[in-house]
């Protein structure tokens, strides 16, 4: 099966940079996600990552570490449109042996003046 | 915009009844996913057709089908409602059957009163 944990909420303050934990467990991990959901809005997707390390995208980071089941998503230069829950995803192989994407259950960042 | 269609975009329903959703996914996508969100809750992985055969499956009740039409178009049928149906149905697509980015729809709201 597939695992993922994230914080629930987190409050950072604008012009701050805040970073995003995500941990898993999974089987045949084949790449993470990050979406970003607005309250009663579809998620859009931010970033994949496949393979350790680094992946930079203007104010949004995401890192990878396979080998420690373990992801971050950075946004720097936070803006009060930034305020949106932040889920991570997680592919891997279901027990049919399809590729399989499993959402956490999201980290809501509410940034402040 | 991503392309993703779902209609309607509001329904109230009254417990019991049966309720049809439908999604159009992205001009080439061959894969479509249901998910279902409650108040607070993430997203959770309901079904996924590929190309009209299904391909994977979640936490979907015995109550609820869905189905995927040789247009690519796919419908949710949720029947026998009840008040903890009450959700954002939303519906993704994706090129392939591999689970890579999916771009999500607008999102149906149900309410079962």
């Amino acid at each position: 099966g597939q695992n993922i944990d994230q914080p629930t909420e987190m409050t950072a303050t604008e012009g701050a940079i805040v970073q995003i934990n995500c941990t898993y467990q999974t089987s045949g991990f084949n790449g993470l996600f990050w979406y970003q959901q607005h309250a009663g809005e579809a998620p859009t997707f931010l970033s994949y990552n496949v393979l350790d390390g680094l992946e930079e995208k203007g104010r949004f980071s995401s890192f990878l570490s396979r080998s420690k089941g373990y992801s971050y998503l950075l946004l720097k230069e936070l803006q009060m449109k930034d305020s949106a829950s932040y889920l991570c995803a997680v592919r891997g192989v279901n027990s049919g042996g399809y590729q399989k994407v499993t959402f956490g259950t999201g980290t809501k960042l509410q940034v402040i003046p | 915009d991503s392309g993703v269609t779902q209609t309607p975009k509001h329904l109230i329903t009254a417990t019991g009844q049966r309720v049809t959703l439908r999604c159009s996914p992205r001009s080439g996508d061959l894969s479509v996913y249901w998910y279902q969100q409650s108040l607070d809750q993430g997203l959770q992985f309901l079904i996924q057709y590929y190309n009209g055969e299904e391909r994977a499956k979640g936490n979907i009740l015995e109550r609820f089908s869905a189905q995927q039409f040789p247009d690519l178009h796919s419908e949710l049928n949720l029947s026998s409602l009840e008040l903890g149906d009450s959700a954002l149905y939303f519906c993704a697509s994706s090129v392939e059957q591999g689970q890579e980015t999916q771009y999500f729809g607008p999102g149906t709201r149900l309410l079962v009163l």
